[in-house]
């Protein structure tokens, strides 16, 4: 089983639409929690941090539910730019410096 | 300022060749991961940094695979006898102190073994 699942889609939406994404983590002792864009052949790159509290950027929320240890991204009026595949980071925690990446969500926005 | 920089950017090898996959992180990072990534998977570690000592190495698959950080920025990760199995994107991260923080990626080395 892998440490951190995310459901591969992809997901075809329409412009303007809300999307979201779970993932879950199987280490409880996970202290860290992101999610990275990666675009089609190109490196990762930080989306935003996910926070007890949950957390807002723009359209983009991003919640953790410690209980049931999984994660979540809403996106909001979705755009066309917004077609990439986004994946979910939980690291550290039980003397463990590994962050560990699931495989990734593909988005598509279409118009 | 510059990021993290990778080359050769692609290699083609044969198979039982010896490679090596050269990262150069942000400066000041003290913190350097190697991952690789097959299509359709995320990122998979294989040894992370902290400064100069591999701070955990546990995701090299085997001993074919090493890696060094003599000076605590530049990094190389080396590949002895080389199978086709390992073909795939090598990417570096830094980041500024350790897991917490965020990584920056670099473009990644496409490995292609024949």
């Amino acid at each position: 089983r892998k440490e951190v699942e995310q459901d591969p889609g992809p997901f075809n939406v329409p412009e303007g639409a809300t999307v979201a994404f779970n993932c879950t983590y199987s280490n409880s002792a996970s202290q860290s929690f992101f999610w990275y864009r990666q675009d089609c052949r190109k490196e990762p790159k930080l989306l935003m941090s996910v926070y007890s509290s949950g957390n807002e950027d723009g359209r983009f929320t991003a919640q953790l539910n410690r209980a049931s240890q999984y994660i979540s991204l809403l996106i909001r009026d979705s755009k066309l730019s917004d077609s990439a595949t986004y994946l979910c980071v939980a690291a550290g925690g039980g003397g463990s410096y590994i962050p560990t990446f699931g495989r990734g969500t593909s988005l598509i926005v279409h118009p | 300022g510059a990021g993290v920089s990778q080359t050769p950017s692609n290699k083609v090898t044969e198979k039982g060749k010896y490679v090596e996959l050269r990262c150069d992180p942000i400066s000041g990072h003290t913190a350097l991961y190697w991952y690789r990534q097959s299509l359709g998977q995320g990122p998979e570690f294989l040894i992370y940094f902290q400064g100069t000592g591999a701070a955990d190495d546990s995701g090299l698959p085997n001993d074919r695979f090493f890696a060094v950080r003599p000076e605590g920025s530049v990094s190389t990760l080396k590949i002895q006898r080389t199978e086709r199995g390992d073909s795939a994107v090598y990417l570096c991260a830094s980041s500024l102190l350790g897991t917490n923080n965020e990584q920056f990626f670099g473009p990644g080395t496409r490995l292609t073994v024949l």
